[in-house]
This record gives C-alpha cells, structure tokens and sequence, in this order.
C-alpha cells in the first residue's frame, strides 16, 4: 500500500487552464503539505494543513488554492496556469509537528 | 531571513569510499535538522535526523554532524555503494504553531564513481 499517494503523476497543460492535484495519506498523520520542486531541484513549501485546518501559506499566489476535506487528504487546484507554474509538485505528510515528512512521489505539472 | 544550503553542487565519489555533505542553515531558532534522499523520480526520503542538543548521532552507514556554533551540519555516508547516487536534502525544522516549518536546503547530488 502506497503511504503517500498524489494523481496525477504526470500533467500536461496550456497556459490559462485550470487544473487540480489529488493527494491521499494513509498513515493516520494528521499534518499534511505541499512543496514545489523547480527544475534545479530546489524544494519549497507552500502550504501545510494540520487536522483540516491552514497552518502555513508561504506567499503563494491566490491562483493557487488548497483544499483539505479531511485530515487523509490535500488536493491542490491550480488556476490560470503560467509558465513559472511548470515544477513537480509533491504532497507529504507527518505526525504532529514532527519534522520527518513522508513524501508522495510527485506531481509533474508542464505548462505549454 | 530563511537559507538552508548552497546551490546545487555536485559530489562525485569511488565506490566503497566515504562520502562527506555538507549543508549551512541560517536560522537559529531550528531546533531539529534532517537529512533527506531524493532517488530519480521519487519524493524524498527520511535518512538521519539529529535535535538541536546534540551534535553526533549516528545511523547504520550514515552519521550526522551539528555545529550550531557555525550553524552547519554534514552528513557523512561510509563506503559509499551504488544506491546512494541520489540528490540529498538537509532540512531545518522551526517551530510554526501547531505544525512544523521544514524548510529545505537546495541539495547535493552525489555521483558514484565504480
């Protein structure tokens, strides 16, 4: 069983669209995250929910907007992509405030 | 501000020798630091990770290192095999309300030599 699993794994888009990114936790952690990897691999955090509810939000453009129905799932929707959107998007989760974060295996967002 | 790291280098090592990667932080209030694996096309992974008041621990292979004085750690891998090619990540984790902020270096990826 997959412990953090996203979908798509790969996502092929134009610029203007709107799309989301599906993420699921079976681990029982009731902290979940999304982090952008850009092409040079440098990993940054952009949001992080704790039991549903927003904790983190690091200056990300309001075209990007999380969702958490419950605390085993984070979705991300995307609107009017850009180019810069153009990364691999990974969800993780972790128990508490621990800071050892399972990761999913990403999310290849290009934008055309 | 927040910095973890340098840009990303490369390390490239013969295999069975050890590997040393290093990593600076900026923030003195982190209080846990991490060491991460990313493999080609996967997420990373949890390797070693050592709390503020400590300064050695170590792992099976794997030891980690902390200064606070210079706020740098390393990560020392011993006889390196092929299966530690990878691009690693250290993470320094502040205490941000209810959650944690891991905030991640830009990574060394690692090259084995055969």
């Amino acid at each position: 069983d997959t412990a953090v699993s996203q979908t798509p794994k790969y996502l092929v888009t134009q610029m203007g669209n709107d799309k989301s990114i599906k993420c699921e936790q079976n681990l029982g952690h009731d902290t979940m995250y999304w982090y952008k990897q850009d092409s040079k691999k440098f990993l940054k955090i952009m949001f992080s929910y704790n039991n549903k509810e927003l904790i983190i939000n690091e200056t990300v453009p309001n075209r990007f907007s999380p969702k958490s129905p419950d605390k085993a799932h984070l979705n991300l929707h995307i609107n009017s992509l850009e180019l810069g959107d153009s990364a691999v998007y990974f969800c993780a989760s972790s128990h508490g405030s621990s800071g050892e974060l399972f990761f999913g295996e990403g999310s290849r967002l290009t934008v055309l | 501000g927040e910095s973890v790291g340098l840009h990303l280098p490369t390390l490239s090592v013969q295999e069975g020798d050890n590997s040393i990667i290093n990593c600076a932080y900026s923030n003195s209030a982190s209080d846990y630091f991490i060491w991460y694996k990313q493999e080609s096309g996967k997420g990373p992974q949890f390797i070693i990770d050592i709390r503020s008041n400590m300064d050695k621990r170590q792992g099976q292979r794997v030891t980690v290192l902390l200064n606070k004085t210079v706020k740098h750690l390393s990560l020392q891998i011993a006889a390196t095999q092929p299966g530690d090619s990878a691009v690693y990540f250290c993470a320094e984790t502040i205490p941000y309300s209810s959650a944690s902020k891991i905030i991640f270096g830009s990574g060394t990826r690692l090259s084995i030599r055969p």
